[in-house]
């Protein structure tokens, strides 16, 4: 069964800069995987930030970033802001119609 | 505005059955693929299942032979019906539309809690 990692819960300090990761347990992740990127705050839905492994969608300002590092995919906070603490999550696309989650990292801004 | 609102979600018995509807309004759900996500209480979200603009459908592996996601052109509306539910099903359900092998536009979610 295939699982999709991320890291545990993270802190930044405000103005920092933090890279999430996103992998497999077994592989590497490409962009063939079409990986994707969502932050969620509690009570809330998801929003999506990162699609296609790097395009930001509407809205996002540029402070946001994603990208391949050596065998994840990864998204990139520059200058962390207080309302950035959210959970974050990644996508991937198995093919045959199937996607899998990884299972969030919580970034605290502090 | 273009939306996604979730309904019929609520408490339902272990090996019972709900369905759930997903509105769209401001694009047509048959013109996209439409997925379902879920999220059980206090964890991470999980993929349910997906149709496809010609209408195959797909769905996790946990949900596989209880589920099936289907959808309503004249009523622009996204459905999943829920079979055989188990405890461990209990999560808020949300609609999402796919594009780019992403869930672009989201609903608020509806709570389906299963329990005695």
């Amino acid at each position: 069964q295939t699982v999709v990692t991320q890291e545990p819960p993270f802190s930044v300090s405000p103005g920092g800069t933090v890279t999430l990761t996103c992998g497999l347990s077994s592989g590497s992740v490409s962009a063939d995987y079409y990986p994707s990127w969502y932050r969620q705050t509690p009570g809330q839905a998801p929003r999506t930030l990162i699609y296609r492994t790097n395009t930001r969608s509407s809205g996002v300002p540029d402070r946001f970033s994603g990208s391949i590092l050596g065998n994840k995919a990864a998204l990139t906070i520059t200058g962390a802001q207080a309302d950035d603490e959210s959970d974050y999550y990644c996508v991937l696309y198995m093919g045959s119609g199937s996607w899998v989650f990884g299972g969030g990292t919580k970034v605290t801004v502090l | 505005e273009v939306q996604l609102v979730e309904s019929g979600g609520g408490l339902i018995q272990p090996g019972g059955s709900l369905r759930l509807s997903c509105a769209a309004s401001g694009f047509t759900v048959s013109s996209n693929y439409m997925s379902w996500v879920r999220q059980a209480p206090g964890k991470g979200l999980e993929w349910v299942s997906v149709i496809f603009i010609v209408g195959n459908t797909y769905y996790a592996d946990s949900v596989k032979g209880r589920f099936t996601v289907s959808r309503d052109n004249s009523k622009n509306t996204l459905y999943l019906q829920m079979n055989s539910l188990r405890v461990e099903d209990t999560a808020v359900y949300y609609c999402a539309s796919t594009r780019d092998y992403a869930f672009d536009l989201w609903g608020q979610g509806t709570l389906v809690t299963v329990s005695s």
